[in-house]
């Protein structure tokens, strides 16, 4: 069972440069998200999808965008890597309604 | 704004005490609130509460949501040092918005 599956899992970027994080699902879960993980903290709503074509700002959506062109995947785009973007990135979704939400293994992205 | 707030943030104790870990929220058309245990990688799901005053059990661990004063707690009876890790607290919203909102953990290790 694949459920939740995210690459890479782990990227050093430096300062300025492009990257996409990569996130899929197989379980026709309708609801995806993104969220940061600072260490130390919670978890941060970056990004989020309710369906295919469709998606909507979270709590800390600059410096990020997103498409959701398919059921099974949700990738996250970096455009101009920046330190503060250094965290764990953690992709999950959701069947939505009274259902939990499944975690992907995470990312661990270093800007320098 | 969505809001949830985990009580304490960090927690020490010895093997065979109980912990009792709080969780508050205030969050826009709630469903149901989920806890969450975090180790090294992902978050894994624990409980969802629904509904006032039922409590929800797992082995050592327990759960009850108040949707009055809009707070649940997540207690665990003879702790071990396995039980050590982040134990996350999350409202899931509901309508055409759907996200989960995740508050900034609480971290419990157990000494032996």
């Amino acid at each position: 069972n694949a459920g939740v599956t995210q690459t890479p899992k782990f990227r050093i970027l430096k300062i300025g440069q492009s990257m996409t994080l990569q996130c899929t699902q197989d379980m026709n879960h309708n609801y995806m998200y993104w969220y940061r993980q600072d260490p130390g903290m919670g978890l941060k709503l970056i990004y989020y999808s309710v369906g295919a074509g469709i998606t909507d700002k979270g709590e800390v959506p600059n410096g990020y965008n997103v498409s959701r062109s398919t059921t099974e995947d949700f990738p996250l785009r970096l455009e101009l890597a920046a330190p503060s973007q250094t965290s764990v990135y953690f992709c999950a979704s959701s069947q939505g309604g009274v259902s939990e939400a499944f975690f992907g293994q995470g990312t661990r992205l270093t800007v320098v | 704004e969505d809001k949830v707030v985990q009580s304490p943030l960090s927690l020490v104790v010895h093997e065979g005490d109980t912990v009792t870990l709080n969780c508050s929220y205030e969050v826009t058309n709630f469903r149901s609130l989920l806890w969450y245990k975090q180790e090294k990688k992902a978050p894994t799901f624990l409980f969802m509460l629904t509904s006032s005053g039922i409590e929800k059990k797992s082995g050592r661990l327990s759960s009850i949501l108040d949707k009055k004063e809009l707070f649940s707690i997540l207690n665990i009876t003879a702790t071990q040092t396995g039980d050590s890790a982040v134990y996350l607290c999350a409202g899931n919203t509901q309508g055409g918005s759907e996200k989960l909102v995740f508050g900034k953990g609480t971290k419990l290790t157990v000494n032996p």
